[in-house]
């Protein structure tokens, strides 16, 4: 199993742009979360899934849109970019809702200019 | 809101030495604990967890203690190798979401050859 990926592993953006930020888990893991990480600060959560079209929000949505069509896929979209928005984003997957044993993605280092 | 945080950001020990990283966290009605390990450049993984019902648990290599009383976590590594370099983080459950969680901050850990 490849687990979690997550694509790009960088990306630089302008402000206004908008991009896809895509994650994929190959364990059928029903729930899947996009978390950013920022210095000094804990992961905090953007949008959830409890399975395939459903999803949530998280603590920080704003700005943020996501989609579930399919048990594997989870993009997370920027729509129109801010520098507030640059960040280290995280995917995570975990079998069920109530599973607690998250599996992290390798991560994307987004940066808005 | 409740809080999850870190006594210390860094710690630097020995080769071979013991190492103990704590966690304190406010919400005295959580239940479950997880320690987390965050390579530089990589997504956080999994290392232990602990349900409130436990004072100890042990894994290869670490333990985690809880002390309820004083809402305390604890990770101690035994015989601490250069790959355990990481930032190290606690996190604990939202209440009633689910897979959400608080995170701390973490301690970044340096082992010294």
């Amino acid at each position: 199993n490849a687990g979690v990926t997550q694509t790009p592993k960088f990306q630089v953006l302008k402000t206004g742009q908008s991009m896809t930020l895509q994650c994929a888990q190959d364990m059928n893991h029903e729930y899947m979360s996009w978390y950013r990480q920022d210095p000094g600060m804990g992961l905090r959560l953007i949008h959830y899934s409890v399975g395939a079209g459903i999803t949530d929000q998280g603590e920080v949505p704003n700005g943020y849109n996501v989609s579930r069509s399919t048990t594997e896929d989870f993009p997370l979209r920027l729509l129109s970019a801010a520098p507030s928005q640059t960040s280290v984003y995280f995917c995570a997957s975990s079998y069920s809702w109530g599973s607690y044993e998250q599996y992290f993605g390798p991560g994307t280092r987004l940066t808005v200019t | 809101g409740e809080s999850v945080g870190l006594h210390l950001p860094t710690l630097s020990v020995q080769e071979g030495d013991n190492s103990i990283i704590n966690c304190a966290y406010s919400n005295s009605a959580s239940d479950y604990f997880i320690w987390y390990k965050q390579e530089s450049g990589k997504g956080p993984q999994f290392i232990i967890d602990i349900r409130s019902n436990m004072d100890k648990r042990q894994g290869q290599r670490v333990t985690v203690l809880l002390n309820k009383t004083v809402k305390h976590l604890s990770l101690q590594i035994a015989a601490t190798q250069p790959g355990d370099s990481a930032v190290y983080f606690c996190a604990e459950p939202t209440p009633n979401t689910g897979n959400q969680f608080y995170f701390g901050t973490g301690t970044s850990l340096t082992v010294i050859p």
